[in-house]
């Protein structure tokens, strides 16, 4: 089936640089895109989102880009600090609209990092 | 608003007895879906629902897995008998039907069956 996964399990940083986390999804028909952080012990917490029809979406010290053509989705991270440690999902949905009624599928995840 | 609430937050039982986790959604969500998550599997689809109403269960392992939601503000998921292969994080999250912004996830529960 069609499936969201993670290029690599653990990227490692120095504090200060960006970091890039990469995600591939195989359903075209998936129409919006989250990335949740997740901190050990606790829930996956939402950090941004993007749509379809948008290719780059910001927001505080995150982007999100949007690459339909390869279905390729990443996260940047811009001066990256401790407090980013944490596993990142990447997830998709088929249909917003309806509360996900398709669901969220997820990612195995990436485990982010970060060298003092 | 509290966010989604789980209890518990720890639990320890014997292979064979029956465990029940609950969980309170944020007011007004009329989506509450239970994920499981492994090391193995990361988090996994166990069921969702909505306005109370399961939509579905196809993602419940077996028989033993039961959820239900008497009513828009509380739910739970129970398993019985519980085994072993059963011991995973599991998190209850809810949504709006508009579906933007996700899923707001409670803390979850650890499960441990020994």
């Amino acid at each position: 089936g069609e499936s969201v996964g993670l290029h690599l399990p653990t990227l490692s940083v120095q504090e200060g640089d960006n970091s890039i986390i990469n995600c591939a999804y195989s359903n075209s028909a998936s129409d919006y895109f989250i990335w949740y952080k997740q901190e050990s012990g606790k829930g996956p917490q939402f950090i941004i989102d993007i749509r379809s029809n948008m290719d780059k979406r910001q927001g505080q010290r995150v982007t999100v880009l949007l690459n339909k053509t390869v279905k390729h989705l990443s996260l940047q991270i811009a001066a990256t600090q401790p407090g980013d440690s944490a596993v990142y999902f990447c997830a998709e949905n088929l249909t917003p609209s309806g509360g996900g009624a398709d669901g969220l599928t997820f990612g195995k995840g990436t485990h982010l990092i970060i060298q003092p | 608003d509290a966010g989604v609430i789980q209890s518990p937050r720890h639990e320890v039982t014997e292979m064979g007895q029956e465990v029940t986790l609950r969980c309170k959604p944020i007011s007004g969500h009329d989506y509450l879906f239970w994920y499981r998550q492994t090391m193995m599997r990361g988090l996994e689809l166990l069921i969702y629902f909505n306005n109370n109403v399961p939509i579905d269960d196809s993602g419940m392992p077996e028989d033993r897995f039961s959820a239900k939601m008497p009513n828009a503000s509380f739910s739970t998921l129970k398993i019985q008998p519980s085994e072993p292969r059963d011991s995973a994080v599991y998190f209850c999250a809810s949504s709006l039907s508009s579906g933007f912004y996700g899923y707001t996830f409670g803390s979850g529960t650890r499960l441990t069956v020994v």
